[in-house]
């Protein structure tokens, strides 16, 4: 099974500070991910990386960035938190089968809280 | 903008029946479709991976893909309580962004 775990697991914090979520992979895998999932409105893409220093937006990027200095490391930060910003948050890597793809892994996820 | 829709449910079956969980997606240029199981307060699993029209059985869960109709179904068969939680659509062009639904809450009842 592909490691890949995210840190922290909950975090509470107040509006307007500044938060990196932290996912962590240990088998080399190209393609990382972050999304948001709020209740209706399921995964929502934020950014994504296809290599060190190569990320893209996705679609719901405001607010957001990322970084990725390591194959093995892909942050996210909230530059300045919103409590709508408040959601449960998942990295994950792309299984990578080729042209149509095997799906993705998912870490264990973080809730976050923005009071 | 490309969508995948999923009913939300609750979808309720008895014990021992046939769950089926629809999805249908609005990017013709799809060629990629994946179930994937999420209980509550846990991560999304995928359990399922469909490329091509017609049926994949794996166990109890078959995937069905039509293309013309833009339409992916998951059949469960002998469904158990087990079986209870958020199946997520997800579709994709080229092995990677895949869009998801918003999910279909099942509840297998003893």
């Amino acid at each position: 099974d592909a490691g890949i775990t995210q840190s922290p697991r909950h975090k509470v914090t107040e509006t307007g500070t500044p938060v990196t979520l932290r996912c962590h992979q240990t088998e080399n895998h190209r393609y990382m991910y972050w999304y948001r999932q709020d209740p209706g409105h399921g995964l929502r893409l934020i950014h994504y990386s296809y290599g060190v220093k190569d990320t893209d937006k996705g679609e719901v990027s405001d607010g957001y960035s990322v970084s990725r200095s390591k194959t093995e490391d892909f942050l996210l930060t909230l530059e300045s938190a919103t409590s709508s910003q408040t959601s449960v948050y998942f990295c994950a890597i792309s299984l990578e089968g080729g042209g149509t793809g095997d799906g993705y892994t998912f870490g264990s996820g973080t809730r976050l809280t923005v009071v | 903008q490309k969508e995948v829709e999923q009913n939300s449910g609750p979808l309720s079956v008895p014990e021992g029946a046939i769950a089926s969980l629809n999805c249908t997606y609005s990017d013709r240029v799809s060629q990629s479709f994946f179930w994937y199981r999420q209980y509550s307060g846990k991560s999304p699993e995928l359990i399922m991976s469909i490329y091509s029209n017609g049926d994949k059985e794996d166990g109890r869960f078959t995937a069905q893909l039509n293309k013309a109709s833009q339409y992916v179904s998951l059949l469960i068969r002998d469904s158990q309580p087990s079986d209870s939680a958020t199946y997520l659509c997800a579709a994709g062009r080229d092995g990677q962004n895949f869009v998801f639904g918003p999910g279909t809450r099942l509840s297998v009842l003893p």
